[in-house]
């Protein structure tokens, strides 16, 4: 079946400008996770979904950056007047649900780059 | 608290065998394996459980030693396909919060 998808895979921006990026994950899965990697470093982790709420926001790096998701499916992250720091790779994964025993799957990523 | 992954990267011939370790400071309820090839995705190769058996994936098997608080990851007989980062995720939850933070990663270049 389908993977989990994210879009736009490459972003572009300008410094102070807003961005949202997306993710569509697995059909079923209840839940889904945002990471961050920077240039040749691990990942970090910004946020999780089970359903629609997100229990613990403290993973994002400042109040600029939010996430939502409806329907218990696509999500969005935004990140309001982007700095340069914020360029990396956003990695969305999904799982079956919120459990040390479900396996992630990640999304080939949207690469954001601020300049 | 994020897992301690060593070693921070590892140069193999084909054939040879490599163990990445991953060490937590807090108790491990489960540890989980990824492998991400340059430019791609991470990939799950496979979660070990507490009280569970060792598991394997192709010629890669990894332990889990819950005393000790760390995972190891085995690869045995390298081919030039195992080559990529390599991140253990350590899960932790507790009131009403759940993440799986993962190691820095171990790099691993296998040449022929």
């Amino acid at each position: 079946g389908a993977g989990v998808s994210q879009s736009p895979s490459n972003k572009v921006t300008e410094k102070g400008k807003d961005v949202e990026l997306r993710c569509d994950p697995i059909s079923g899965h209840t839940a889904l996770y945002w990471y961050r990697q920077s240039l040749g470093q691990g990942l970090e982790f910004l946020i999780y979904f089970q359903g629609n709420s997100a229990p613990d926001k403290s993973g994002l790096p400042s109040d600029r950056f939010s996430a939502e998701r409806t329907g218990g499916s696509v999500s969005t992250l935004t990140i309001q007047r982007t700095q340069q720091e914020d360029s990396a790779v956003y990695l969305c994964a999904s799982s079956l649900g919120v459990s040390t025993h479900s396996p992630l799957h990640f999304g080939n990523g949207t690469r954001l780059t601020v300049t | 608290q994020q897992p301690v992954q060593s070693p921070q990267a590892v140069i193999l011939r084909e054939g040879e065998d490599a163990v990445i370790n991953c060490s937590s400071s807090k108790a491990l309820y489960s540890v989980h394996w990824y492998r991400q090839k340059h430019g791609e995705a991470p990939v799950f190769l496979m979660i070990l459980l507490k009280g569970g058996e060792q598991k394997g994936h192709e010629k890669i098997s990894a332990s889990f030693n819950e005393k000790k608080q760390q995972s190891s990851l085995y690869l045995t007989a390298s081919q030039l396909s195992y080559s990529g980062t390599y991140f253990c995720g350590t899960p932790y939850s507790g009131a009403g919060s759940y993440q799986l933070t993962f190691g820095k990663g171990t790099k691993l270049s296998v040449i022929p």
